[in-house]
């Protein structure tokens, strides 16, 4: 039979105020966490990293955050502008020498002008 | 200084046809990983590669699909009697071996 797609997880949010995008994951030993964005039509762009060893990463606008105890990562982008607008994802990697990435189903973000 | 570059953006196949993507990784990297992705859903891991080396393939289905990344030229994601279910988006990435991937644009398949 036909599947049915899954609806993503959609935040708006006003121009200019901040904006939490979270993300669960699953592996207890995943050591390696990354956040992409994907615009519609293009391929996922780096944003941000972090490491099993931190808790907290910041970048331009963008602050990562990592609680390891509920396996819980999020991404917080400060005064949102309508080009942030598109899918965003949180990768893991298990590390001890596999390179697979595994993709959360991503959360959509529409900023409103 | 060039990302990643995959071609063709776009591509329509009939069933039964074969599709060739191929994806040329950043400048310096000498890592490549294939991806696919369904509407509205994350990637899926399908195959790694270094030079002439297919280092992990787990992901890729045991029938039909193939890799490479020869020694010169680009990497070749090659999808033999392509049927409907392989419609999909199908993104290259590459990196150094500090694990970072980088994406190319992507190749959409489309088989009729």
């Amino acid at each position: 039979g036909e599947s049915v797609g899954l609806h993503l997880p959609t935040l708006s949010v006003q121009e200019g105020d901040n904006s939490i995008i979270n993300c669960a994951y699953s592996n207890s030993a995943s050591d390696y966490f990354i956040w992409y964005k994907q615009e519609s039509g293009k391929g996922p762009q780096f944003i941000i990293d972090i490491r099993s060893n931190m808790d907290k990463r910041q970048g331009q606008r963008v602050t990562v955050l990592l609680n390891k105890t509920v396996k819980h990562l999020s991404l917080q982008i400060a005064a949102t502008q309508p080009g942030d607008s598109a899918v965003y994802f949180c990768a893991e990697n298990v590390g001890a020498g596999s390179y697979q990435l595994t993709f959360g189903k991503g959360t959509k973000l529409s900023v409103i002008p | 200084n060039a990302g990643v570059m995959q071609n063709p953006r776009h591509l329509v196949r009939r069933r039964g046809q074969e599709a060739r993507l191929r994806c040329s990784p950043m400048k310096g990297h000498s890592h490549v990983y294939w991806y696919r992705q369904l509407p509205e859903e994350g990637l899926k891991f399908m195959v790694y590669l270094q030079k002439e080396n297919i280092i992990d393939e787990s992901g890729m289905p045991k029938e039909r699909f193939s890799a490479e990344f020869p020694k010169e030229g680009p990497s070749i994601l090659r999808i033999q009697q392509v049927v409907r279910g392989d419609s999909a988006a199908y993104f290259c990435a590459s990196s150094d071996p500090s694990e970072t991937q980088y994406f190319g644009p992507g190749t959409r398949l489309l088989v009729l």
